[in-house]
């Protein structure tokens, strides 16, 4: 069972304009979220995070949005450039020690 | 500045074979964790050890062993190799965020 879903499997967005995207987590203890970005043949590389006691964090171009109630976290990205372009993974966990939950990654594909 | 460092970063076994893969970290971190990354199904979550002496199942722990050797290492072994194991593995340490090495793409054939 899928503890964290990314249910969009691939997102293009014009260069310029805002990217969202999306992931639902099922398990309501998590209280810790990320973003990683991976490019092909390397390490995901860890983008931004939020706490369960915030709704929104931001970091320059990036920004998450974080719903409890509905389980539900976003990632923006605005504007949105070239060298987005990558696979992004959204992560949970208990706390700041204890293991990561990953969902299965949204392919983002920045076109001109 | 090596942060996460895996070896090997290729390798290829014939079924049944064992090999252990290697990941050291030198950010004094307590966590560390092993996930496998397959198509369509992101990182799964395979060990991890929460500290020095200490590990749990992951994810998908089946037909794997782990060794938290002390404080910077954490190894992966595969005792005897199947297809179902060919992927391609990254260590990661953690202390807020995770740190990832940059990977091992291991082919079982």
């Amino acid at each position: 069972d899928q503890q964290v879903k990314q249910n969009s499997p691939s997102l293009s967005v014009q260069e310029g304009r805002i990217s969202i995207l999306n992931c639902d987590y099922t398990n309501s203890m998590f209280d810790y979220f990320l973003w990683y970005k991976k490019y092909p043949a390397e390490g995901p590389t860890f983008l931004i995070s939020i706490s369960s006691i915030k709704d929104k964090n931001e970091d320059g171009r990036f920004t998450v949005f974080l719903n409890k109630s509905a389980k539900h976290l976003s990632l923006h990205i605005v504007p949105s450039q070239p060298g987005d372009s990558a696979v992004y993974f959204c992560a949970a966990s208990y706390s700041s020690a204890s293991k990561i939950i990953f969902g299965s990654g949204t392919r983002l594909s920045i076109r001109p | 500045n090596a942060g996460v460092t895996q070896t090997p970063k290729f390798q290829v076994l014939k079924t049944g074979q064992s090999m252990t893969l290697q990941c050291a970290q030198d950010m004094n971190h307590n966590s560390m964790y092993w996930y496998r990354q397959d198509p369509g199904m992101g990182l799964r979550l395979i060990y991890y050890s929460a500290s020095e002496g200490t590990t749990d199942k992951g994810e998908v722990p089946n037909g794997y062993n782990v060794s938290r050797l002390n404080k910077r290492e954490f190894s992966l072994r595969l005792e005897s190799a199947a297809p179902s194991q060919t992927s391609v593995y990254f260590c990661a340490s953690r202390e807020k965020q995770a740190f990832f090495g940059q990977g091992t793409r291991l082919t079982v054939v």
